[in-house]
């Protein structure tokens, strides 16, 4: 049974350019919310998605969106990368309000 | 508002020592879950416990052990007779009650190191 799948592992864009992280929730989940984990930091929620629509987002700025599609996979987009945005992004998938919160390995991305 | 404070930055012992990991919380809800998690090198965090505010009784998992007192707001973890391979980051998390699933605000994390 494959757990949280994302894509790409690692990424590496310019200043300015815009990003996306992909995201495939665990069988059987349908829940996906993404984090932002600076180095040597804690992770930070940015946002939550059930049934395709933003259900909660934390203190993140309109830079950073996301999608939710049918089958529950999910997108995190970031325009105007600025250097700050570089860190590790994870995508955790859950039943809806469930137990079985699962985290994904996350994409590295480095922006210079 | 919720906070989860990891006053342990960086530790470190040698194999077999007993190590505990503090975590402090601050809630405003009497209902919330609390969390370990713990994130080797390759990133993914690995779910280690759960409790919640109603359940104070300690658990004991093998060498894993947790010590939950509300009324000091703390929820430590302790590793008996360490091993390398439990060096990582460990993390320590909050969600409440009526958010439950929705937001983990997670502390700033333990790196511990095992040496040989």
């Amino acid at each position: 049974d494959a757990g949280v799948t994302q894509s790409p592992t690692h990424l590496i864009k310019t200043r300015g350019q815009q990003v996306t992280l992909r995201c495939s929730p665990k069988s059987g989940h349908d829940t996906v919310s993404w984090y932002q984990q600076a180095l040597g930091q804690g992770p930070q929620f940015i946002f939550q998605y059930y049934e395709e629509e933003e259900r909660q987002r934390g203190n993140f700025p309109d830079r950073f969106s996301g999608h939710q599609f049918p089958n529950y996979s999910s997108e995190l987009n970031v325009n105007a990368l600025l250097l700050g945005d570089s860190a590790l992004y994870l995508c955790a998938s859950s039943p809806d309000r469930g137990y079985g919160y699962t985290f994904g390995s996350g994409t590295r991305l480095t922006v210079v | 508002a919720q906070k989860v404070t990891q006053a342990q930055t960086e530790i470190s012992v040698v194999e077999k020592e007993d190590v505990t990991l503090d975590c402090v919380y601050e809630t405003r809800d009497t209902t919330y879950y609390l969390f370990w998690y713990k994130q080797p090198p390759s990133g993914e965090l690995v779910f280690l416990i759960r409790r919640n505010s109603f359940d104070e009784q300690n658990e004991i998992s093998g060498r894993y052990s947790w010590n939950f007192q509300k009324s000091t707001s703390s929820f430590n973890f302790t590793i008996t007779a360490s091993q390398v391979v439990d060096s990582a980051v460990y993390f320590c998390a909050l969600t409440e009650g009526d958010n439950y699933g929705q937001n983990f605000v997670f502390g700033p994390g333990t790196r511990l190191s095992v040496l040989p």
